[in-house]
């Protein structure tokens, strides 16, 4: 049983547009939300987190949405670059593990 | 050590032989995870160790797994009679508990020939 959906599956942006890739869970009990990148070879890092009891947060060009009441929650990353080429993952923390989405890859075109 | 490191990095092995893998986590990480990425998939997660607790094991896709981690730290992570379907990326992580970010290693790419 997927814990989180993620949506899409692949993305390719310009150079300088926004990505936005999206994840929906169900269980309301989750309080923890996870964005993981992943480049090739190497273990997924994490990127930028977010609790229940904000709607937004921002770091840098990376953004979190949260939609508590949709249960949604959204990746933004403006000014995109060719270094963002990467997989990213977003998670739903359980009751004693991280619930990770299928994965999204992101290409950047200069 | 500054993160979390794993051995082999690559391993080939034959349909029905035992393999072991290894994680060594962050120094003073109660909690280790270990996930098992198929190619082109997410993580499916597999077991979790919190301290001297009882390991979480409701991942482990079948009996032929196993993990353990010795004094609070090193964990090693057993697949017995492999089979091809097994073949992976197996990746540990650590984090200080179950409510923080986790740091994961580079993996170990498992192949089963």
């Amino acid at each position: 049983q997927q814990q989180v959906k993620q949506s899409p599956q692949s993305l390719i942006v310009q150079k300088g547009g926004i990505s936005i890739i999206n994840c929906a869970y169900e269980n309301t009990a989750f309080d923890y939300f996870p964005w993981y990148q992943q480049f090739p070879g190497k273990g997924p890092a994490l990127l930028i987190a977010i609790r229940p009891d904000v709607s937004e947060k921002k770091e840098g060009r990376f953004t979190i949405s949260f939609n508590k009441s949709a249960k949604q929650f959204s990746l933004h990353i403006m000014d995109s670059q060719p270094g963002d080429s990467a997989t990213y993952f977003c998670a739903v923390l359980g009751a004693n593990n991280l619930f990770f989405g299928t994965g999204t890859r992101l290409t950047v075109i200069p | 050590g500054a993160g979390v490191s794993q051995s082999p990095s690559n391993k080939v092995t034959e349909k029905g032989k035992d393999v072991e893998l290894r994680c060594d986590p962050i120094s003073g990480h109660t909690a280790l995870y270990w996930y098992r990425q198929s190619l082109g998939q997410g993580l499916e997660f597999l077991i979790y160790f919190q301290g001297n607790s009882a390991p979480d094991k409701s991942g482990l896709p079948s009996d032929r797994f196993s993990a353990e981690r010795t004094g609070g730290s090193v964990s090693t992570l057993t697949i017995q009679r492999t089979q091809q379907e097994d073949s992976a990326v197996y990746l540990c992580a650590s984090s200080w508990d179950r409510s923080r970010g986790y740091t994961f290693g580079s993996g170990t790419r498992l192949t089963v020939v």
